[in-house]
């Protein structure tokens, strides 16, 4: 059983970084396993960030941004705003099926 | 504009099937890359991955659930539907279809149904 986790919990300041990321149990993640970062709010249906580890929908404001980072992939805010409060989760290719992660619910405080 | 809705039954009793409709528009399955996915969410609980037919047919599913689910396709009809077999309370969930489209580099999920809530309950 393939088990993506990623931090349960996170908080920023506004106008801070911060960095989430998303681990694999087979060991690290690389592009082949094209991470996808989605941001869901209480009641809404989960929108799409990031695709393939770094590339930005047409939607994704600039502060978002995806990458590689230590075996894991990681998503990035820089400058965070108060509506970036939400679950984040990422979702990784295994070679025909995809796994998401468990979620990390980022306060903004 | 893509977009996708879902529609079937809000409360399906235990050990019933369950049959699920995506309706898209604004794309096509016949379209090299392109597919559509299936993904549920218990309440309070994180998303879960679970099915996925591409445009030529091919059908991908979650190992922990193959054995209950079957995705097929209508193209004349835009339209893509999960069964699920013996369904249990613990498949309680918002189950969502999304836009699923790869190039030779990428894949993304981009575009997502507002989700329907079903509730398995005698």
């Amino acid at each position: 059983q393939t088990v993506v986790t990623q931090e349960p919990s996170l908080t920023v300041s506004p106008g801070g970084t911060v960095t989430l990321t998303c681990a694999s149990s087979t060991g690290a993640v690389t592009s082949g396993y094209y991470p996808n970062w989605f941001q869901q709010k209480p009641g809404q249906a989960p929108r799409a960030l990031i695709y393939s580890t770094s590339n930005k929908h047409s939607w994704t404001p600039a502060r978002f941004s995806g990458s590689l980072l230590g075996g894991k992939a990681a998503l990035t805010l820089s400058g965070v705003q108060p509506g970036d409060e939400a679950e984040y989760y990422c979702l990784l290719y295994y070679g025909g099926a995809w796994v998401f992660g468990g979620g990390t619910k980022l306060t903004v405080l | 504009q893509i977009t996708l809705k879902e529609s079937g039954p809000t409360l399906v009793k235990p050990t019933q099937t369950l049959t699920l409709t995506c309706t898209f528009s604004g794309f096509s399955l016949s379209t090299s890359g392109v597919g559509v996915g299936w993904i549920r969410q218990p309440p309070g609980k994180a998303l879960e991955w679970l099915a996925l037919i591409y445009w030529d047919d091919d059908k991908r599913y979650s190992p922990s659930l193959k054995n209950r689910l079957t995705i097929t396709e209508d193209t004349s009809k835009n339209q893509v539907v999960l069964t699920m077999t013996n369904l249990d309370p613990v498949d309680t969930a918002t189950y969502y279809c999304a836009h699923h489209y790869c190039t030779t580099t990428t894949c993304s999920y981009d575009s997502w149904g507002q989700g329907t809530l079903v509730t398995v309950s005698s």
